[in-house]
């Protein structure tokens, strides 16, 4: 399967946790994308990397909110000292970049997160 | 927050209908896709849109870009129970904003065998 795959696929956690998410693309994609997902509602940008580069913050992405992409490949979402209102469905999409090609982002099956 | 409105936000139909949902926004857009999401599922994409007026057809589903580039919409022909799930459409601006995806808010679609 050659698919963006996420792990965990579900996280319950207590207030005050951290967590870490992991991504990995499709192989030839070079960008990388968080949204995160709240019930009811379309996902929503948090950040993207070109490689290795984190390129663009939304300003959802508070600053218990870190991402990586060290080597260019995987990349993990890291939320340090968990609230409630954290819990949603993280997702991971990849894409190429523009001007290698069709650019269409493709989803991974995201990580539930349940702050309890 | 999200820019696009979309509607309807829920359609009730009979399997063999045929169903049109579309997308407007305020601002202008280079790209529209179409995604469907099961629950518990990472959206999955249906159809890419880059030009305006483009029509642009993947088996029974059809979705046109608006010639304003400010909206689309998609229609579903003849459908069946598995076209159950929620739609969304998402606009990308690719010079500007990093070729973030900006959705709507889906429309849940539920078809009655």
């Amino acid at each position: 399967d050659t698919g963006v795959s996420q792990n965990p696929r579900h996280k319950i956690t207590k207030r005050g946790q951290n967590v870490t998410f992991r991504c990995d693309p499709i192989s030839e994609h070079n960008r990388l994308y968080w949204y995160r997902q709240t019930l009811g509602q379309g996902p929503e940008f948090l950040t993207y990397f070109q490689n290795e580069a984190q390129l663009e913050k939304s300003r959802l992405l508070s600053d218990r909110f870190s991402a990586e992409r060290p080597k260019g490949s995987f990349s993990t979402l890291e939320i340090q000292r968990t609230e409630q209102g954290d819990s949603a469905m993280y997702l991971c999409a990849s894409s190429l970049a523009p001007g290698q090609g069709s650019y269409e982002q493709y989803f991974g099956p995201g990580t539930r997160l349940t702050v309890t | 927050g999200q820019q696009l409105n979309q509607s309807p936000q829920s359609m009730f139909i009979q399997e063999g209908e045929d169903v049109s949902m579309n997308c407007t926004s305020s601002s202008i857009f280079n790209t529209w896709l179409w995604y469907k999401q099961d629950p518990g599922e990472g959206p999955v994409l249906l159809i890419a849109l880059y030009k305006a007026g483009e029509l642009t057809s993947n088996g029974r589903l059809t979705a046109q870009f608006g010639i304003t580039r400010k909206d689309s919409f998609l229609n579903i022909s003849a459908s069946i129970p598995s076209d159950v799930g929620i739609y969304f459409c998402a606009g990308q601006r690719r010079e500007t904003s990093g070729s973030r995806l900006t959705f709507g808010e889906g429309t849940q679609l539920t078809v009655n065998p």
